[in-house]
């Protein structure tokens, strides 16, 4: 089946530093990919829209400048947390869909939790 | 904002017992799918649901999308230790946009 492997799946950081999350699918191409954050026992929060060769399409709130998406490549897409400070941690998952409709089904990563210190 | 909410929040049962979680949105929806987050997980994909009306099953699992194709639920029969995790549904709005816009989520947890 449909692979999406992210990495790190968990990071520490110090304040003020930026934390790079990939997030790249195995086996299909992604021209879209989603990227969430989740807040313990909470819901996935859509953060941004990423899409292979243009800008990313940011959620109403989501600062684009704090959260830098690249998908350079129909395999990879990448979240960079900016200057990071101690409310950025949180679980970070991205999705990314394997068919050519908008009724695909969306195939996780397992998701990369920052801790920000 | 388009918002979609599930009932209940969480829910304890008794192996053997049956469950139910209900999905609302604000918003007519084109379509909707069903996630299962294990506990540490990440979600897996269940089904997905078009048409108005649909009914699925899948083994012990049956989902059904409402006529005016703003709710939704999910239903299991006979509840296993298995089932635990945090059931989420996720609707995408008729924008034409492939974003889903994912529900509170209804976290089951099975006594055995």
């Amino acid at each position: 089946g449909a692979v999406v492997s992210q990495h790190p799946s968990w990071v520490i950081c110090k304040s003020g530093t930026s934390v790079k999350i990939e997030c790249r699918s195995l086996d299909f191409q992604a021209t879209t990919m989603f990227w969430y954050r989740q807040f313990p026992k909470q819901s996935l929060m859509l953060m941004a829209t990423s899409n292979e060769g243009s800008k990313a399409t940011y959620e109403q709130g989501v600062e684009k400048d704090k959260f830098l998406i690249n998908h350079a490549s129909l395999t990879l897409s990448t979240l960079t947390v900016t200057s990071a400070h101690p409310e950025d941690s949180s679980f970070y998952i991205c999705s990314a869909s394997r068919g050519a409709t908008q009724n695909s089904p969306l195939h996780f990563g397992n998701g990369t939790r920052l801790t920000v210190t | 904002g388009q918002q979609v909410m599930q009932i209940p929040q969480y829910q304890h049962v008794q192996e053997g017992e049956d469950f139910t979680t209900y999905c609302n949105s604000s918003t007519t929806l084109s379509n909707i799918q069903w996630y299962k987050q294990r506990p540490g997980g990440h979600p897996v994909f269940l089904i997905q649901l078009v048409k108005s009306g649909e009914v699925k099953k899948q083994k012990r699992l049956t989902f059904q999308f409402g006529e005016a194709k703003k709710n939704s639920s999910l239903h299991i029969t006979a509840t296993q230790t298995t089932d635990v995790g945090t059931y989420f549904c996720a609707g995408r709005p008729f924008t034409g946009t492939y974003k889903y816009i994912f529900g509170t989520g209804t976290r089951l947890k099975v006594l055995a």
